[in-house]
């Protein structure tokens, strides 16, 4: 199992300010994956985060907005740059391993920001 | 096409019922199956894989695979009120990388 430490839990923001999350997991992982999930929404991959490259990011998400770092196999951060209204929201960082009931995807506690 | 998609719900159900649950995705290739269930506030926790065809049992819990028609479902047997929630679908592409569906919020009514 991986056990994921994330912060801030969550945070109220200024419209055009930047926050930066983070996301420390308690083993190494090849691939660290971020996920928004908008209020009654699903989650939706924002990008994925490989130690020693760019990360991938999914349509819709361009890094100028969402820039992210990988500076090594254990820690990662995703920032939500010039905040408007829109991107409050959940965001849960996210690896893949080897749980009791086999491959799982193990959860952050979630950042719960909102921008006013 | 949604890489997943399952019933929108809400789905409300009495106590001690049977829940019914369902999923569809897209890419034929996929291998791994997953349910989360997932509290108000609170991260997704797995409750049940299924990688191969049939039915999978773990306690009150029925994951359903049909890879022919794309096809995944949960039953909850014996509902119980600490069992609404949102159950999300998911599915594993590629890369590891987890494909949600958007969730059917269940309630179970006492």
């Amino acid at each position: 199992s991986a056990v994921i430490s994330q912060k801030p839990s969550r945070d109220i923001c200024q419209r055009g300010t930047s926050l930066t999350i983070q996301c420390q997991v308690d083993s190494q992982v090849t691939m660290m994956f971020w996920y928004r999930q908008q209020p009654g929404q699903s989650l939706t991959l924002i990008a994925t985060a490989n130690q020693g490259s760019e990360a991938t990011y999914e349509s819709g998400f361009v890094i100028d907005k969402f820039p992210i770092s990988r500076p090594n196999l254990t820690f990662s951060t995703l920032t939500v740059s010039n905040m408007s209204p829109e991107d409050s929201s959940i965001y849960l960082c996210s690896v893949v391993g080897q749980g009791a009931l086999g491959t799982e995807a193990f959860f952050g506690q979630g950042t719960r920001l909102t921008v006013v | 096409q949604k890489e997943v998609e399952q019933n929108s719900g809400p789905l409300s159900v009495p106590e001690g019922a049977i829940a019914s649950l369902n999923c569809t995705y897209s890419d034929r290739v996929s291998q791994s199956f997953f349910w989360y269930r997932q509290y108000s506030g609170k991260s997704p926790e797995l409750i049940m894989s299924i990688y191969s065809n049939g039915d999978k049992e773990d306690g009150r819990f029925t994951a359903q695979l049909n890879k022919a028609s794309q096809y995944v479902s949960l039953l909850i047997r014996d509902s119980q009120p600490s069992d609404s929630a949102t159950y999300l679908c998911a599915v594993n592409v590629y890369n590891n990388d987890m494909r949600f569906g958007a969730g059917t919020r269940l309630t179970v009514k006492p």
